[in-house]
């Protein structure tokens, strides 16, 4: 089974319907992250997590909200989907390893969504 | 935060080593240079990490110039399913990864 798993896989909504995107993962990591990708361009941050009783906005949060419900659960909701939100998401998690702040992230499969 | 400039595409025959360069001319004292790739839209995977010596693993090898304002990732022997976007990232404020638009590597037969 995958370490981190994201729910659906691809989804297709219209403009100003409420959405959910739903990551879990088994690596035991207290750092969850949403990302969002764009065609030919790299991975940018939305929000993240250090903890449950802990979230941060990252880059590009206007339009995003996140909750995150236990370790091992991260979702990422778009409360009014809008067409430039169409995107590849992804979730990653990692362990906090120390001192020099080193974080290997673990993505998950991506979930392709379409805003029409 | 600092920004890392790679060139957009690079061909590599099978079997030959792929070396994929990357600038981060403005990168501080303590961030860390890593490294990932992407095969086709799947989720980025991790491949090394360094600070200011050269690193090994199984996977690729990394090297870092002195002054640290470079880096090289070498895949010694390159093979079909190498073909991927590869991402030089230093990790920028509050643990952010800042990703760039990566290398394009196709290794050709």
């Amino acid at each position: 089974d995958a370490d981190v798993t994201q729910t659906p896989r691809n989804r297709i909504t219209k403009t100003g319907k409420r959405i959910m995107l739903e990551c879990s993962q088994t690596k035991g990591h207290d750092r969850m992250y949403w990302y969002r990708q764009d065609p030919g361009l790299g991975l940018r941050l939305i929000y993240y997590s250090f903890d449950v009783k802990d979230i941060n906005k990252g880059e590009i949060s206007d339009g995003y909200s996140v909750s995150r419900q236990a370790q091992a659960k991260f979702s990422l909701s778009l409360e009014s989907a809008i067409p430039n939100q169409t995107a590849l998401y992804f979730c990653a998690t990692s362990d906090f390893l120390g001192r020099d702040n080193y974080n290997e992230q673990f993505f998950g499969p991506g979930t392709r969504l379409t805003v029409l | 935060d600092a920004k890392t400039t790679q060139p957009p595409s690079m061909d590599c025959a099978e079997g030959r080593a792929a070396n994929l360069p990357c600038n981060h001319s403005t990168i501080s004292g303590n961030e860390y240079v890593y490294w990932y790739r992407q095969i086709h839209s799947q989720g980025p995977q991790y491949i090394i990490h360094g600070l200011k010596n050269n690193e090994t693993n199984e996977m690729a090898s990394l090297i870092i110039t002195e002054d640290r304002k470079s880096s090289t990732l070498i895949l010694p022997h390159a093979t079909l399913r190498d073909t991927a976007v590869y991402y030089c990232i230093v990790k920028g404020s509050n643990y952010q990864l800042i990703w760039g638009a990566g290398t394009k590597l196709i290794i050709k037969p």
